[in-house]
């Protein structure tokens, strides 16, 4: 299926730096949102954004919806070693009937180096 | 507060065997739910959804089936496991209500002998 494309696909960082990483698509989303996944747990809420050109904060992230609709990026502040993971970008659209549909980016796996 | 529930966490099964995995959520009512698979370090592949007891859509056509017995139940199956069915499967669920975002389950990882 789709997917959209998510960079960088993975993050080599130390302690303290600041993160970034975005989404792109080639359709408009009504809805995106941010996820977490730690290794064998499901993908975690981190921010969710619902206008074009919103910008939204959590803690020390830091999310914006484009505004074309089509992009999305994720900054994280000073990282901690708790900041380690994958994340997901994903795009949310309605698909009839009350339901909505989310496409889910490649993923960038972030690593702490100690 | 609403909280998912997938059950079992861990599952190894041989091919040809069935196969069931449960989901549940609780503190809400009338939930869309969804079932995605995941291979190891990708994205998340949408395999079913359901905006209702009974109401099952079919995102790809695979070995697997799924049914909606109860408005906060969601059921993955298959008759017959195929080794291409190992891989991490994740139940989630909105709010009936536009705008919404998914929540997730801590899934069930699968592998098949």
């Amino acid at each position: 299926g789709q997917q959209l494309n998510q960079s960088p696909q993975s993050m080599f960082i130390q302690e303290g730096e600041d993160v970034s990483m975005n989404c792109t698509s080639s359709s408009i989303f009504n809805t995106w949102l941010w996820y977490k996944q730690d290794p064998g747990e499901g993908p975690v809420l981190l921010i969710a954004l619902y206008k074009a050109g919103e910008l939204t904060s959590n803690g020390r992230l830091t999310a914006q919806f484009g505004t074309t609709r089509k992009d999305s990026f994720l900054n994280i502040s000073a990282s901690i070693p708790s900041d380690v993971g994958i994340y997901f970008c994903a795009g949310q659209r309605p698909v009839g009937f009350g339901n909505e549909k989310l496409t889910f980016g490649t993923g960038t796996r972030l690593t702490i180096i100690p | 507060s609403q909280t998912i529930h997938q059950w079992p966490a861990t599952l190894v099964q041989p091919v040809g065997s069935p196969l069931s995995l449960e989901c549940t959520v609780e503190g809400t009512s009338n939930p869309n739910l969804y079932w995605y698979r995941q291979a190891a370090g990708r994205g998340l592949q949408l395999l079913f959804y359901s905006v209702g007891i009974g109401q099952i859509s079919s995102e790809v056509p695979q070995n697997l089936s799924a049914s909606r017995p109860q408005d906060r139940q969601f059921i993955l199956s298959s008759k017959k496991l195929l080794l291409s069915d190992s891989g991490f499967y994740l139940c989630a669920w909105t709010q009936d209500r536009v705008g919404q975002p998914q929540h997730f389950g801590d899934g069930t990882r699968l592998s098949i002998l």
